[in-house]
């Protein structure tokens, strides 16, 4: 029993590089979303998805990107890494769009260069 | 604007009890969700409130009121094992999840 699984656990990127996160959960959650956690500050919200094919906005989404082609499946795509994107990044999962009870990755630790 | 608040960091004694308070201010209110984060690890789920009053759960209650935007998260019978970050979140009418900075709370022997 997975869970949600995140790939890489963590990754040091030079500036410029384009790079994916990979997230994989196999509780057929229906809503499926990307945080990342700095030093300080609350989890922020990058991308969401409420079902698979639709995608939202949350937070702070500038410089990434999501699909969601199927119900398993949510990757986070940084087109071009920059130094303010170093931070922990969680996927997480809930049963419905309107849940609170999220089920988080493990987190991949990214540090931009 | 949108605001949860808590304290940075706490220190409570094995065997003891210890209250980790929040506020909230957000857009609407859904509920009130408390998380516990060990150094290093994801968050997994403790508590979630939508009404007022006390939850409890094993060693763990969660108190809301709404109407001062309040909740606290108390622990009971601390073990080391408590050691860790809890976080405060709030989910707002848009049934999104508003984050505080989390409380490091650090256990003595």
């Amino acid at each position: 029993i997975a869970g949600i699984t995140q790939a890489p656990t963590s990754q040091i990127l030079a500036a410029g590089r384009r790079m994916t996160l990979r997230c994989t959960q196999d509780m057929r959650h229906n809503a499926m979303y990307w945080y990342r956690q700095d030093l300080g500050l609350g989890l922020r919200l990058i991308h969401y998805s409420n079902t698979a094919g639709t995608t939202g906005k949350g937070e702070v989404p500038d410089g990434y990107s999501v699909s969601r082609a199927n119900t398993d499946d949510f990757p986070l795509t940084l087109a071009s890494a920059v130094p303010s994107q170093t931070s922990v990044y969680f996927c997480a999962s809930s049963d419905s769009s309107g849940s609170g009870e999220l089920f988080f990755g493990e987190g991949s630790r990214l540090t931009v260069l | 604007g949108q605001n949860i608040d808590q304290p940075t960091e706490m220190t409570a004694t094995e065997g003891a009890i210890v209250q980790i308070n929040c506020t909230y201010q957000t857009s609407g209110f859904n509920g009130l969700f408390w998380y516990q984060q060990h150094a290093g690890e994801a968050p997994t789920f403790l508590s979630y409130n939508v009404l007022d009053g006390l939850e409890e759960k094993g060693r763990f209650s969660s108190f809301l009121s709404r109407s001062k935007g309040y909740s606290y998260l108390l622990l009971k019978e601390l073990q080391m094992k408590d050691s860790a970050s809890y976080l405060c979140a709030c989910m707002d009418s848009n049934y999104q999840l508003i984050w505080g900075a989390g409380t490091k709370l650090i256990i003595k022997p």
